[in-house]
C-alpha cells in the first residue's frame, strides 16, 4: 500500500543554518505530495505541495521537488529561523484524496 | 473567513462511554476527512466524506462511525471508548476530493480515563 517514510528526528539547528528533512514515498499510482507543519498545540498547516513529477513546491523559503525517479520529496530551507521550530510532516494523497502521513520530524532552531 | 472549526477542543471520557466530535468545514468546501493523531505520530486516516457520501474508510474498528450533513458539517462518533482511543482528532476540509490538499482544523484532544 501507499506509505511515506521521513527522516527521524529530532533535529536541532542554529539560526541561519541549512535545513534538509528527507522524505521518500511508496505509491501505486501518481500521488500528490505535501509538506505540513504543526506548531505546538495546533493543527496541521499546509506548507507546500507538488502534484506531478519534477514540480517544485515552495513557500516561506521552504522548497521541495517531486522526484519520481528517487520517489523522494525532501524539504529544504537555506536559512532557518527560530520561528521555524515545529514538527514537519511529509504526506502523499492518493487518487481518492486519502492522505498518508509520515511520522513527523521535530525541528528546534536555537538562536 | 473562518477556517475549519472543531468542537469541543478538549474532552475527557471514561472507558466504555460514547463520544461525538463535530466539525464545520470552510464555507464552500464539500469534502471532510477525519484523522487520528496519537502523540508522537503522524495522523492516521479514519474517514473521508464528499458530497455527504462516504468515499473512504481507514483501518479503524466499527466502533468508529461518521456522517456528513446537508450543510457539509460532519460528526465523528466513537462507541465503547478504550484507553487507546486517547488522541488528537483532526478534521480537514477541501473544496474537492482533496487531491490538492486539505485545510486542517486545530483538533479535538480526547482523553479516555
Amino acid at each position: 500500500g501507499d506509505s511515506v517514510t521521513q527522516m527521524e528526528g529530532p533535529v536541532t539547528l542554529s539560526e541561519e543554518a541549512f535545513l534538509t528533512i528527507n522524505c521518500t514515498y511508496t505509491a501505486t499510482g501518481y500521488p500528490s505530495l505535501f509538506w505540513y507543519v504543526q506548531y505546538p498545540g495546533e493543527g496541521l498547516q499546509l506548507l507546500l505541495k507538488a502534484t506531478k513529477a519534477d514540480d517544485k513546491g515552495s513557500n516561506k523559503g521552504f522548497e521541495a521537488t517531486y522526484r519520481k525517479e528517487t520517489t523522494s520529496f525532501h524539504l529544504e530551507k537555506g536559512s532557518v529561523q527560530v520561528s521555524d521550530s515545529a514538527v514537519y510532516f511529509c504526506a502523499l494523497s492518493d487518487h481518492i484524496g486519502q492522505f498518508y502521513f509520515g511520522t513527523g520530524t521535530s525541528l528546534t532552531v536555537i538562536p | 473567513d473562518a477556517g475549519v472549526t472543531q468542537s469541543p477542543t478538549h474532552l475527557i471520557k471514561t472507558r466504555g462511554q460514547h463520544v461525538t466530535l463535530r466539525c464545520s468545514p470552510i464555507s464552500g468546501h464539500k469534502s471532510v476527512s477525519w484523522y487520528q493523531q496519537v502523540l508522537g505520530q503522524g495522523p492516521q486516516f479514519i474517514f473521508q466524506y464528499y458530497e455527504k457520501e462516504e468515499r473512504g474508510r481507514g483501518n479503524f474498528p466499527d466502533r468508529f462511525s461518521a456522517r456528513q450533513f446537508p450543510n457539509y458539517s460532519s460528526e465523528l462518533n466513537v462507541n465503547a471508548l478504550l484507553l487507546g482511543d486517547s488522541a488528537l482528532y483532526l478534521c480537514a476540509s477541501s473544496p474537492d476530493t482533496g487531491s490538492y490538499g486539505y485545510t486542517f482544523g486545530s483538533g479535538t484532544r480526547l482523553t479516555v480515563v
